[in-house]
């Protein structure tokens, strides 16, 4: 089964909004990955964080890894109709290890 | 275009039949990653081959095999099929054998009747 757990399933927002999706493991890990997949396409790679307590920023997209390196999120700030899809996290396991992802919609 | 290619895009088949999914990795990749993704849920790991031999296995079913071919493309064999077996399944590749960022393909969508 799934070894990283990532909430909200589902989070339905105004445009504009801001919007945060968290993924915690039970274990420490190497590191961790984020993927977006857009309504009908295919997972694309977004950004890998390694360090502990690491920060990186894409626009307005913001990526945080846990000082234990346990935990990790992505901020939207002001969300756009571009960013809606589904956000996933993915967790090194000898291979990649998906969460459930989360389903991000955003009304005009 | 990811540089991954999947065949067929779309395929629909009866139950008890048998379909072969196709990839090609992204140039000079040597991992072959299939995933398969039903409605509602997340990216299940299949099986994972780096050039030519298997190097981890998931939640696979014994229905399904796959191969990686010394060219490198891979193909997922699905047999017995059933209804549940309908989902996309995503091959996907990376240069190393380790948890590698991934390049995904476009899937291929099975629908079982």
């Amino acid at each position: 089964g799934q070894q990283v757990m990532q909430i909200p399933q589902y989070q339905h927002v105004q445009e504009g909004e801001d919007f945060t999706t968290y993924c915690n493991s039970s274990t420490t890990l190497s590191n961790i990955q984020w993927y977006k997949q857009r309504p009908g396409g295919h997972p694309v790679f977004l950004i890998q964080l390694v360090k502990s307590g690491e920060v990186k920023k894409q626009k307005r997209l913001t990526f945080q890894f846990g000082e234990a390196k346990k935990n990790s999120s992505l901020h939207i700030t002001a969300t756009q109709t571009t960013d809606v899809g589904t956000y996933f996290c993915a967790e090194p396991r000898g291979k990649l290890i998906f969460g459930q992802g989360t389903e991000l919609s955003v009304k005009p | 275009d990811s540089g991954v290619t999947q065949t067929p895009k779309h395929l629909i088949t009866a139950t008890g039949q048998r379909v072969t999914l196709r990839c090609s990795p992204r140039s000079g990749d040597l991992s072959v990653y299939w995933y398969q993704q039903s409605l509602d849920q997340g990216l299940q790991f299949l099986i994972q081959y780096y050039n030519g031999e298997e190097r981890a296995k998931g939640n696979i079913l014994e229905r399904f095999s796959a191969q990686q071919f010394p060219d490198l493309h891979s193909e997922l064999n699905l047999s017995s099929l059933e209804l549940g077996d309908s989902a996309l399944y995503f091959c996907a590749s990376s240069a190393g054998f380790g948890a590698n960022v991934l390049t995904f393909g476009a899937g291929s969508r099975l629908t079982v009747l």
